[in-house]
């Protein structure tokens, strides 16, 4: 089983910074099977990213994801205060997928 | 517009049952699959368990830890996801949410998640 090891466990930052969101795995994953979701508070995930790269939906173009081999990351270019929450990376080459512990984004 | 709604929550004593619906509208329901996942309080994401498409054979995996207690169901026709949920423990109290999920490998059957439901509440305590 592929663990993910997210970090830093929360990061905190102001409106107009950019944030750098670590997600780790425990050995090497294919590139097309890592995803980023968001969770505000209260409120149920959403699919920000998947492939790696690719933004769902919707998503600004703010954000974007990067990555390879063990080493991915979620990076938000000048943080909203809509972007203030909980993000989740996930790896779905497996069946079912894992998902890290975490990270909180939170409000300087 | 997309849109998944969970229902059937509430507050039950341990050892008894509970089923869940999600309604999906939006789209062709019966063309892809579905999960459930829960949230108990304070924590993190936990896979639930899944059912694939019937063009996919229809079939259910579950976690360990609801295995045998826990089945998933579909009715294409309504275009609704059900989990049963049966000999609850206070463990299983968490938010449940239905999803769509994107298959990407169907051989593997890997799949992302990219439409969620805002979840139903289920708390097991006497």
């Amino acid at each position: 089983e592929i663990v993910l090891t997210q970090s830093p466990g929360t990061l905190s930052l102001s409106p107009g910074e950019g944030a750098t969101l670590s997600c780790r795995a425990s050995q090497s994953v294919s590139s097309s099977y890592l995803a980023w979701y968001q969770q505000k508070r209260g409120q149920a995930p959403r699919l920000l990213i998947y492939g790696t790269y690719s933004r769902a939906t919707g998503i600004p173009d703010r954000f974007s994801g990067s990555g390879s081999g063990t080493d991915f990351t979620l990076t938000i270019s000048r943080l909203e205060p809509e972007d203030f929450a909980v993000y989740y990376c996930q790896h779905y080459g497996s069946s079912p997928g894992s998902f890290g512990q975490g990270t909180k984004l939170e409000i300087k | 517009e997309v849109q998944m709604v969970e229902s059937g929550g509430g507050l039950v004593q341990p050892g008894r049952s509970l089923r869940l619906s999600c309604t999906a509208s939006g789209f062709t329901f019966g063309d892809y699959a579905m999960s459930w996942f829960r949230q108990a309080p304070g924590k993190g994401l936990e896979w639930v368990g899944f059912i694939r498409r019937k063009a996919s054979g229809g079939t259910t995996e579950y976690a360990a830890s609801v295995k045998g207690r826990f089945t998933i169901s579909r009715d294409d026709s309504k275009s609704i996801a059900y989990l049963q949920m049966n000999s609850l423990k206070t463990e299983d109290t968490a938010v449940y949410y239905c999803t769509r999920d994107k298959v990407v490998n169907f051989d593997y059957y890997y799949y992302y998640m990219d439409v969620w439901g805002k979840g139903t509440t289920v708390t097991v305590s006497s």
